[in-house]
């Protein structure tokens, strides 16, 4: 199975501060990476596909980034509502594998 | 809108079995598969499988493959889970998810709301 490292496990930010996430892949997956939220309470939502597309309705302060077989999300600018937890998920072959999640808290 | 509305939340005893429904609104329940997808308390997301929406055929994870069983009710749009013989570390929030296609690749688009399900004795 693919194996997929996510750093930092928990992260404090500032409000209007640059945030960024990453996740190491154990194999070359290609582009086929997605990036969730989870909302305390709430079920994930998909932010980005394909390692750096934005799905519907994200705003553009979220950003994907892939160096080879590093994955980075960028939050440009922190803002109140993006407080949560953070997946990555390799999409590149089964079975499916995500992340073990990054916790983004304000500072 | 798209919608996926699972069941209330659930409470066992070891042995006993449960089946939770993910009702789907929206789009055409047969154009995309359902997964399905663990969370135990505290931790991360694990993917369990899918089921073919049009084909009615599973598709299991590894750690899925014993007493799980997903199944559909097409003409109610509604997939299942079934988790038999329950154990302590069953206790989790189950959530099913549309695999939805983009670029060439599957990704979960849209989530329901999830059930707890809860054993104890």
């Amino acid at each position: 199975d693919i194996q997929m490292t996510q750093s930092p496990a928990s992260l404090s930010a500032s409000l209007e501060e640059i945030v960024t996430i990453t996740c190491q892949a154990s194999q070359d997956i290609g582009n086929w990476l997605a990036w969730y939220q989870q909302k305390p309470g709430k079920s994930p939502q998909l932010l980005i596909y394909g390692a750096t597309s934005l799905a519907d309705g994200v705003p553009s302060r979220f950003s994907g980034s892939r160096s080879g077989t590093q994955y980075s999300l960028k939050i440009s600018r922190l803002q109140v509502e993006d407080i949560g937890i953070y997946y990555c998920q390799q999409a590149s072959s089964a079975p499916n594998t995500f992340g073990a999640g990054t916790k983004l808290e304000l500072k | 809108q798209i919608q996926l509305v699972q069941s209330g939340p659930e409470l066992k005893k070891p042995g006993e079995s449960v089946k939770i429904s993910c009702k789907a609104s929206g789009y055409t329940f047969t154009d995309y598969a359902m997964n399905w997808v663990k969370q135990a308390p505290g931790n991360g997301l694990k993917w369990m499988g899918w089921i073919n929406t049009q084909t009615g055929k599973p598709t299991y994870a590894d750690d899925f493959k014993q007493r799980f069983v997903f199944s559909l009710e097409t003409s109610a749009s509604t997939a299942y889970l079934q988790i038999n013989n329950l154990n302590i570390e069953d206790t989790a929030t189950y959530f099913c998810t549309r695999w939805g296609y983009y670029d060439g690749s599957g990704y979960f688009d849209y989530w329901g709301q999830g059930v707890m399900v809860t054993v104890s004795s």
